[in-house]
């Protein structure tokens, strides 16, 4: 079975600082890890993704995330916090033929 | 541009009600899913469906059931609405099966139950 875990439901960052949200994964054959964002009253909509091949992998909107093997984590980065980042953010995986699994998502705040 | 399209964004319904929710993709993709979000508990998945006229129950089936007549529509039903169904259900599509292919979601329908 596969699931994911998001540490921390709410981030607060200042505009300009840097942005940490942590996923850890479990799974028992090669994942691939997704991150999503929702801004309010949407949908979700794909930041980035790892599907095996580099292990560092860039996104839209300046956001990054680094497959760590020996951590089984895949933590989202970006090196200065605008306020339109202000959003939620999930971490999905899924390995072999099956749907998706999300975690529960980290609100992110950025404070001017 | 890829779109997949819910056609209800507020509901209210009253207990016992049975509430249908629209969702269309026209990517021509072949699966599609339905999945539930709460605050706290992130998205869930109901249903999903890899092809016409087939289903498959996720991790919360219990409650709900779906239909998909045609590869472009994917529908889920509550058959007797509860309160504990009130929840923002998000559609979503992807061309295959294929692990590595992209979910486009829909915009969401906030289904409130009274």
């Amino acid at each position: 079975a596969q699931s994911v875990t998001q540490l921390g439901s709410h981030v607060s960052v200042s505009e300009g600082a840097l942005v940490l949200l942590r996923c850890n994964y479990s799974s028992s054959v090669p994942p691939y890890l997704f991150w999503y964002v929702q801004y309010p009253n949407q949908g979700l909509q794909l930041l980035l993704k790892y599907t095996s091949a580099a292990t560092l992998v860039k996104g839209i909107n300046g956001f990054e995330a680094e497959f760590k093997k020996s951590e089984t984590s895949f933590h989202l980065t970006k090196p200065s916090a605008h306020m339109s980042d202000a959003a939620e953010y999930f971490c999905a995986v899924n390995s072999g033929n099956t749907p998706l699994v999300f975690g529960k998502g980290t609100r992110l705040s950025v404070i001017a | 541009d890829v779109k997949v399209t819910q056609s209800s964004r507020y509901l209210v319904k009253r207990t016992g009600e049975k509430v249908f929710l629209e969702c269309v993709q026209d990517m021509d993709h072949e699966n599609m899913f339905w999945y539930r979000q709460d605050p706290g508990l992130g998205l869930r998945l109901i249903y999903f469906s890899y092809d016409v006229k087939m289903k498959e129950k996720g991790d919360i089936p219990e409650g709900y059931s779906v239909s998909r007549e045609k590869k472009e529509r994917f529908s889920l039903i509550l058959e007797s609405a509860s309160t504990n169904q009130t929840s923002m259900y998000l559609c979503a599509s992807k061309p295959t099966a294929a692990n590595t292919g992209e979910l486009f979601f829909g915009e969401g329908s906030r289904l409130t139950v009274l």
